[in-house]
């Protein structure tokens, strides 16, 4: 079983500019989570999607950040201007409903963003 | 408000013992608790999990406790193997709320095994 894949594994880019991630879940994984990670400090959630519709995004800075699902497959998170705090591992998950109450969650590796 | 806390940011342990991973909780309402592990450029992994309503749950070498009370668990691996090096995070979920599957994270303890 494919895991969870997510490009680019790295970006590095200037204060300011504009940047987008990709994320496509495992088959059939109906739940979608974008995750920030800053260092030190463990994965805080910024959006969630149950298909393509958004569950929770209470924490998605949205002055700047936008994420998508678009057919309840593959989502896109993006931030545009990024500032140097957003520098970060931007992790994707996904799970499937039947195990929502084990809350089992498959993480990609991760996209690693630098901000200058 | 750090609502999941892991006070040790790292651990060392020989091979062979005990490795005790710590994390304290303040929401009461949280109800089911996991442990991911993660490796450098990897994301976390899924570990081992347990509801509230238990208060041990064993895997093999894997073994969580909860302490409702107290509102702390622990993470027992014996015995520790350095396969075992990896960042170790405690997570969290509250039940029954629109967004029952939101897991809330500790800051992690990296768990070093010597050999």
């Amino acid at each position: 079983e494919a895991g969870v894949a997510q490009s680019p594994r790295y970006k590095i880019i200037e204060k300011r500019q504009s940047v987008a991630f990709w994320c496509n879940p495992i088959s059939g994984h109906a739940t979608l989570y974008w995750y920030q990670q800053i260092l030190g400090q463990g994965p805080k959630l910024l959006i969630q999607f149950q298909n393509n519709g958004v569950v929770d995004d209470s924490q998605l800075p949205k002055d700047r950040f936008s994420a998508e699902r678009l057919k309840g497959v593959d989502s896109t998170l993006k931030i545009q201007p990024a500032k140097l705090e957003d520098s970060a591992v931007y992790l994707c998950a996904s799970s499937f409903p039947g195990l929502a109450l084990r809350n089992e969650q498959f993480f990609g590796p991760g996209t690693r963003l630098t901000v200058l | 408000d750090q609502q999941v806390k892991q006070n040790s940011p790292s651990l060392s342990v020989q091979e062979g013992r005990i490795s005790i991973l710590n994390c304290d909780y303040t929401n009461s309402m949280f109800d089911y608790f996991l442990w991911y592990k993660k490796y450098p450029a990897e994301g976390p992994t899924f570990l081992i999990s347990i509801s509230s309503i238990k208060d041990k749950n064993e895997d093999g070498r894997f073994t969580v406790f909860l302490n409702k009370s107290a509102k702390h668990l622990s993470l027992h691996i014996v015995p520790s193997q350095p396969g075992d090096s990896a960042v170790y995070f405690c997570a969290a979920r509250r039940i029954n709320t629109g967004t029952a599957s939101k897991l809330t994270f500790g800051t992690g303890t990296r768990l070093q095994v010597t050999l």
